[in-house]
C-alpha cells in the first residue's frame, strides 16, 4: 500500500513571496491533516478535512495560509505572503475514518520550508 | 486549551538499560498516540492507547496510558542504539469532530554503545 505523498520535498523562498504544497493521502482515506513542524518542536494542527469539507481550521493563519481538498482527495496548502518564521516543515497526515477511529494517522514525508 | 507535557526532552542512555518516558496531559482524552521521529524523516506509528489502563508492547517498548492521572509512559527495556530517535506523545482532544492531534515537544533519546 502507497503511503501518503507529499511534493515538492524542499522548497526555499524569499519572505513576501508565495508557496504551495501538495498532498495525496493513502487512497480511500477520508480524513486529512495538514501540521506545521518548527525545528525542535511538535507538529502542530493547521487544518483537518473529513472528504472535501473543512472539519477543523481553528489554527490556521487564515490571513496568509489557505487549504483545499477539492474532489476529497489530494489536497494544496498555501502561504500568501511568506514570513520569516513560517520556515518548518509541513507535514500532510491521513486517516482512514476520521473521527472517533480507532486508526492512526499516517504521516508523509514533509515539505522543509525555508524563507529567506 | 489541551496542553501535553514530556519529560524528560532529553535523555542520554546507554545500551542494555531500562528508561521510561512520561507524557501527561491536562484534559480528558479517549486516544493517545506515541510516535518516533528519526532525524530528517517523517513520523512513525508506534502505538494508539484507548482506554484507561490500556498496555501495548512492542519489542523492546512498551507504552500505557492511565486516563484518570491523564498519564502515558513509554518504557524502553534493553535499549539498544537503533531505538535512538525522537519519541512523541500525541493526545485527540474528546468530544466535537475534530481530531487534529496535539503534540507534545518531544524526547530526544540518544543510546550509545
Amino acid at each position: 500500500e502507497a503511503g501518503v505523498a507529499q511534493s515538492p520535498r524542499y522548497k526555499i523562498i524569499e519572505k513576501r513571496q508565495s508557496v504551495a504544497f501538495w498532498c495525496n493521502p493513502i487512497s480511500g482515506h477520508a480524513t486529512l491533516y495538514w501540521y506545521q513542524q518548527i525545528l525542535g518542536q511538535g507538529p502542530k494542527l493547521l487544518i483537518q478535512f473529513q472528504n472535501n469539507g473543512v472539519v477543523d481550521d481553528s489554527q490556521l493563519p487564515k490571513d496568509r495560509f489557505s487549504a483545499e481538498r477539492l474532489k476529497g482527495v489530494d489536497s494544496t496548502l498555501k502561504i500568501q505572503p511568506a514570513k520569516l518564521e513560517d520556515s518548518a516543515v509541513y507535514l500532510c497526515a491521513s486517516n482512514l475514518y476520521g473521527w472517533g477511529s480507532q486508526e492512526t494517522q499516517y504521516f508523509g514525508p514533509g515539505t522543509r520550508l525555508l524563507v529567506l | 486549551e489541551l496542553k501535553v507535557e514530556q519529560n524528560p526532552l532529553f535523555l542520554s542512555m546507554q545500551e542494555g538499560k531500562n528508561y521510561t518516558i512520561y507524557c501527561n496531559y491536562s484534559t480528558t482524552s479517549d486516544r493517545l498516540y506515541w510516535y518516533r521521529q528519526d532525524p530528517g524523516k517523517s513520523l512513525e506509528s508506534l502505538f494508539v492507547l484507548l482506554s484507561n489502563g490500556a498496555v501495548k508492547q512492542e519489542g523492546r517498548l512498551m507504552a500505557s496510558l492511565d486516563t484518570k492521572a491523564r498519564l502515558s509512559t513509554l518504557h524502553i527495556t534493553a535499549a539498544v542504539h537503533d531505538l535512538s530517535a525522537t519519541y512523541f506523545c500525541a493526545v485527540v482532544r474528546s468530544g466535537g469532530g475534530a481530531d487534529g492531534l496535539t503534540f507534545g515537544k518531544g524526547t530526544h533519546l540518544i543510546i550509545q554503545p
